[in-house]
């Protein structure tokens, strides 16, 4: 299948502080992008879907100052959270749209994953 | 949104036994994917499945979308099909979007 990464896998750092964190769709390019969060043993929340070349749209609740979204080209979308507060400590999950070309189905692959911890 | 509900929420089985898990959904769909996320948090594609039947291995999935469900079945569970499986679908209107259910967590004892 489809492989997409996400780096880095685990993050720590001081409260106040900005933390980026990149998405790649390593052999397909996507047209869109999902950055969800998911806390322990909860479901996927989605935060935002990016789309390259555009501004990204934010679900209702998400404050789109403080988690930043960049979607530069079809095969990178990185995810800045400003000023990170204890809080925001979550597991981090994007995915990457494949839309189907070149025989491949409408499918959604996800990254592996970043962990922040904000102390 | 859509609302998709999956059943049951935990499950405990000893290595070797069968389970179905299941998922049911509020509106039609043009998309429904299965994942297993593993202890480390990965999420892995087992089933694209939107209609119909399709098999991988120990793993098999139906979806019948007039009824607005899907099953997935495991057979001869193994200690690494731990974890939690997600269900999750598409609407065409919606771009992409995936509706998540809330899990279930299936735990295989030796």
């Amino acid at each position: 299948g489809a492989v997409v990464s996400q780096h880095p896998s685990r993050v720590i750092c001081k409260s106040g502080t900005s933390v980026k964190i990149e998405c790649r769709s390593l052999d397909f390019q996507a047209t869109t992008m999902f950055w969800y969060r998911q806390f322990p043993k909860k479901s996927l929340m989605l935060m935002a879907t990016s789309n390259e070349g555009s501004k990204a749209t934010y679900e209702q609740g998400v404050e789109k100052d403080k988690f930043l979204i960049n979607h530069a080209s079809l095969t990178l979308s990185t995810l800045t959270v400003t000023s990170a507060h204890p809080e925001d400590s979550s597991f981090y999950i994007c995915s990457a749209r494949d839309p189907g070309t070149s025989g491949r189905t409408d499918t959604q692959y996800f990254g592996p994953g970043t962990r922040l911890t904000v102390l | 949104g859509i609302q998709v509900e999956q059943s049951p929420p935990d499950l405990i089985l000893q290595e070797g036994a069968n389970s179905t898990l299941r998922c049911n959904f509020s509106d039609s769909v043009n998309n429904l994917q299965w994942f297993h996320q593993n202890p480390w948090g990965q999420l892995i594609n087992l089933f694209y499945i939107p209609s119909g039947t399709k098999q991988n291995g120990r793993l098999s999935a139906t979806t019948v979308a007039t009824e607005r469900y899907s099953l997935l079945y495991i057979s001869s569970s193994q200690t690494t099909d731990s974890g939690v499986y997600f269900c999750a679908v598409m609407r065409g209107s919606t771009l992409g979007r995936l509706y998540f259910g809330r899990g279930t967590q299936l735990t295989v004892w030796p």
